[in-house]
């Protein structure tokens, strides 16, 4: 069965960075498109871009372009973001979602993690 | 960008009721690119429709999606109680992808 495990819970002062991992099984990774999504506490849903695990290709949304970063390892299955310069306001929950054939909508989701920013 | 607007933001309904659920769009959704999800407290999404009005695999069928252009509309015929759950729809026509803000549907 598909599955996404992210790693667990951060908590990062204002300036530093974060990575987290998202690792993907039951399925060919390299087939399908990989999404990280974002959800403030008691917020909506915000899409942060996207990764082709084959290629590594991504294409991030404006609002995070130079500060926001998707990595795969294709020998791992696992992608990765990395989001620097952190504000109070990137505390969120960091979910990565994976895209169903090629169309950006997501049909398998993490269980997401909670990154806390916070002096 | 793709604004979507969800519509009401909170519905108030008792079990065995209908509930409709409503998604703006700011411009014409492409080829009916939109979703819907559900999401519990504490838990990740949930894909319910794709493709505006087809199922996700294991949806139960009182579960239905309409609309094109920029009106969309979820539907769900009788709610059960592990229906109460805020919903979203989201846009992929765009190479931006976007969520409405949502819609509680609450036990009332």
């Amino acid at each position: 069965q598909v599955q996404l495990v992210q790693s667990g819970a951060e908590v990062k002062k204002p300036g530093a960075s974060v990575q987290v991992s998202c690792k993907a099984s039951g399925y060919i990774f390299t087939n399908y498109y990989m999404h990280w999504v974002r959800q403030a506490p008691g917020q909506g849903l915000e899409w942060m871009g996207i990764i082709n695990p084959s290629g590594g290709a991504t294409t991030y949304a404006q609002k995070f372009q130079g500060r926001f970063t998707m990595t795969r390892d294709r020998s791992t299955s696992t992608v990765y973001m990395e989001l620097s310069s952190l504000r109070s306001e990137d505390t969120a929950v960091y979910y990565c979602a994976r895209g169903w054939y090629g169309a950006h909508f997501f049909d398998y989701w993490g269980q997401g993690t909670l990154v806390t920013v916070s002096s | 960008e793709i604004v979507l607007t969800q519509s009401p933001g909170t519905l108030s309904l008792s079990p065995g009721e209908r509930a409709t659920l409503s998604c703006r769009a700011s411009q014409s959704v492409s080829s009916s690119y939109l979703a819907w999800y559900q999401q519990k407290p504490g838990q990740a999404p949930r894909l319910l429709i794709y493709g505006a009005s087809s199922r996700a695999t294991g949806i139960p069928d009182r579960f239905s999606g309409s609309g094109s252009g920029t009106d969309f509309t979820l539907t769900i015929s009788r709610l059960e109680p592990e229906d109460f759950a805020m919903y979203y729809c989201q846009q992929y026509g765009s190479s931006l992808l976007t969520f409405g803000g949502g819609t509680k549907v609450e036990i009332k």
